[in-house]
């Protein structure tokens, strides 16, 4: 079974710009949840969604939104991106049924650096 | 955001040795999972915990989940190179936070042959 993959594994953009990254979980998986990892503050939740809806957020600016298809494939878009915005982006995805609800399987990330 | 407390930062071992890396929180938490982080590269899951007081091992690696829900431990026995990398605690709250985990800082592991 493919695992999480996310598109694209490495960008480059300027301040002000928006940026759209994607991700396609493992087959069968209906969760999808967003990551931001820095040195500075680790690994930061950033929202989930369950069967095409937001079912959870974390604690980000609303520049930071996210949809999900009915093929569970996910997006996350970052509008007028900030300095302070580069970091690597982890999709992970879950099966989110009985007692393996909570194990949730990332991708390889998305690089972002923003000049 | 909120963070699991993980101790050590890091770890400079030599191979053969066993390791012990542990997390701790103030909150309680449903369920722990340990993931392990080479660079390039998402967390790969390691071991799942879903109850007070269990003990789970894959391979070399065992973590439990601590009675008080509040903590965990990940042990790697007779440690090899390839364990090389940085090992993530990470925890649920509650079914309130379904997708959403709370990761600790790290322990960097590095092996020396």
């Amino acid at each position: 079974k493919a695992g999480v993959t996310q598109t694209p594994r490495y960008l480059i953009k300027t301040r002000g710009q928006q940026v759209t990254l994607s991700c396609s979980p493992i087959s069968g998986h209906r969760s999808v949840s967003w990551y931001q990892q820095t040195p500075g503050q680790g690994l930061q939740f950033l929202f989930e969604y369950f069967s095409e809806t937001q079912r959870n957020k974390g604690n980000f600016p609303g520049r930071f939104s996210g949809r999900q298809f009915s093929n569970s494939r996910s997006e996350m878009n970052v509008s007028t991106l900030e300095l302070g915005d580069s970091a690597l982006y982890l999709c992970a995805s879950s099966y989110n049924q009985g007692a393996l609800s909570y194990e949730q399987y990332f991708g390889p990330g998305t690089r972002l650096t923003v000049t | 955001g909120q963070q699991l407390n993980q101790s050590p930062q890091s770890m400079f071992i030599q191979e053969g040795e066993d390791v012990s890396m542990n997390c701790t929180s103030s909150s309680i938490f449903n369920t722990w999972l340990w993931y392990k982080q080479e660079p390039g590269e998402g967390p790969v899951l390691l071991i799942a915990l879903y109850k007070a007081g269990e003990l789970t091992s894959n391979g070399r690696l065992t973590a439990q989940f601590g009675i008080t829900r509040k903590d965990s431990f990940l042990n790697i026995s007779a440690s090899i190179p390839s364990d090389v990398g940085i090992y993530f605690c990470a925890g649920q709250l509650g079914s309130g936070n379904t997708g959403k985990l709370i990761f600790g800082q790290g322990t960097t592991l590095q092996v020396k042959p």
